[in-house]
């Protein structure tokens, strides 16, 4: 079975801070690793995927996220937050299923708040 | 190009009802997954679909059923409305089953009274 963990249920930064938002997962076999985010009443939009390659890895609007595979992590990290980027982010994993299904497991989010 | 499309947004049924919702993926893509997100936590995956076969189901009861359509479309349809089916069904859309991301549509929220 697949898991992640989003250990902080929210963080909060000051505008122009750096931010990490941090993802844990548990995976039998090679992981493939997702950030999404979620703005209230929307359905989720996609950030950033690892698949294979270098560790670190570049996604929309600024953010990027750094595999981290001895510890099982991939944290979400920006160099400076933006008031906009207060949001929903979930990290997702998947992996093969026997039926060639790649199912995405879901941590529970962290809600990102960053004050002007 | 139109994303993920969902109807309706907004569904109000009883308990012990039936209810469908429709999915309509991005202009392309074959594979169509199901989620459901209760309030608080994240996505649950319920179904992936892949030319019209099913791929994966996920740890719902024999209530819920899905199926894809010759153009890619797909319906899931619950059955026995429970007050607990409350929730954002979200569909989600990629080229194929593999490592691909997957596109979400706005989702449809269910209330079950």
């Amino acid at each position: 079975a697949q898991s992640v963990a989003q250990p902080e249920d929210q963080v909060n930064v000051a505008e122009g801070n750096p931010l990490t938002v941090k993802c844990t997962y548990s995976v039998s076999g090679n992981p493939y690793l997702f950030w999404y985010v979620q703005y209230p009443n929307r359905g989720l939009q996609f950030l950033l995927k690892y698949i294979t390659g270098d560790n670190l890895v570049k996604g929309s609007y600024g953010f990027e996220a750094e595999f981290n595979k001895s510890q099982t992590s991939f944290h979400l990290k920006k160099p400076s937050a933006l008031v906009s980027d207060s949001a929903l982010y979930f990290c997702a994993v998947s992996s093969p299923s026997g039926a060639g299904s790649y199912q995405l497991t879901f941590g529970k989010g962290t809600k990102l708040s960053v004050i002007p | 190009d139109a994303g993920v499309t969902q109807s309706p947004t907004h569904l109000i049924k009883t308990r012990g009802q039936h209810v469908t919702l429709r999915c309509s993926p991005i202009s392309g893509h074959k594979s169509v997954s199901w989620y459901q997100q209760v309030l608080g936590q994240g996505p649950q995956f319920i179904f992936q679909y892949y030319e019209k076969e099913e791929r994966g189901r996920g740890n719902f009861p024999d209530r819920f059923s899905a199926r894809q359509f010759p153009n890619y479309s797909s319906e899931l349809n619950v059955n026995a409305l429970l007050l607990g089916d409350s929730a954002l069904y979200l569909c989600a859309s990629s080229p194929g089953t593999e490592s691909y991301e997957q596109y979400f549509g706005p989702g449809t929220r269910l209330t079950v009274t």
